[in-house]
């Protein structure tokens, strides 16, 4: 099956906590992204990663990091989460060069108390 | 910046009537490319249209858009809505990154 996946669905922790979420592409495409969709479902660029060049939003916090080992994988890593991490997060891919669709995977709800 | 305006809040329709969702962008970039992705409760968003000529009619599944630079807009419509249309709805301008706008809720009522 060629698709996005992501892992876990769900992840429940403490304020502080370090969480990491995975993701992984099985349909050839070259570049990855991290948004965050909030409670008001809007839905924010966080990272893109093409190839080894990353490209940070500069309004993420520096307590979040992406880690890519291959072209297939992205994931992300929060160090010390807050409660307005709080949010689903979607990984997506496309082809680069020129606007290409974006594919989603279902995204990781994670929840801070 | 970039920016994308959509239509605020909660659409509600019934059933057959017309739909039509606003999207208007600002770009300093003359070649915009513009998207309407949509997402249905509990999935994950999906593309459903994209433009990038200007002044030429786009289609998918019912839905339409033309791309118009000289009043930068790309409105979604429907000619007669149905119950499963209920979802969602992004448009999305492409610059340097994918921004998305807040997003339009549409709900269709038999």
């Amino acid at each position: 099956e060629t698709a996005v996946f992501q892992t876990p669905n769900y992840h429940v922790t403490q304020v502080g906590n370090e969480v990491s979420f995975n993701c992984k592409q099985t349909l050839g495409h070259d570049t990855m992204y991290w948004y965050k969709q909030d409670s008001k479902k809007l839905l924010k660029i966080m990272f893109s990663y093409n190839n080894k060049q990353l490209i940070v939003n500069e309004t993420v916090p520096r307590r979040f990091s992406p880690q890519s080992s291959d072209k297939a994988h992205l994931n992300l890593r929060i160090k010390s989460v807050e409660p307005e991490d709080s949010a689903v997060y979607l990984c997506a891919s496309s082809s680069s060069g020129g606007a290409h669709e974006q594919y989603f995977g279902p995204g990781t709800r994670l929840t801070v108390l | 910046g970039d920016s994308v305006t959509q239509t605020e809040g909660l659409v509600t329709l019934t059933e057959g009537l017309p739909v039509m969702l606003n999207c208007t962008y600002q770009t300093i970039y003359s070649n915009p490319f513009l998207f309407w992705y949509v997402q249905h409760l509990n999935e994950s968003p999906r593309l459903l249209l994209k433009s990038f000529t200007d002044n030429k009619r786009t289609e998918h599944q019912g839905f339409h858009a033309t791309l118009h630079k000289s009043s930068s807009s790309f409105h979604l419509q429907k000619s007669s809505a149905q119950l499963s249309d209920s979802a969602l709805y992004y448009c999305a301008y492409m610059g340097y990154k994918l921004t998305f706008g807040t997003g339009t809720s549409l709900l269709v009522d038999p």
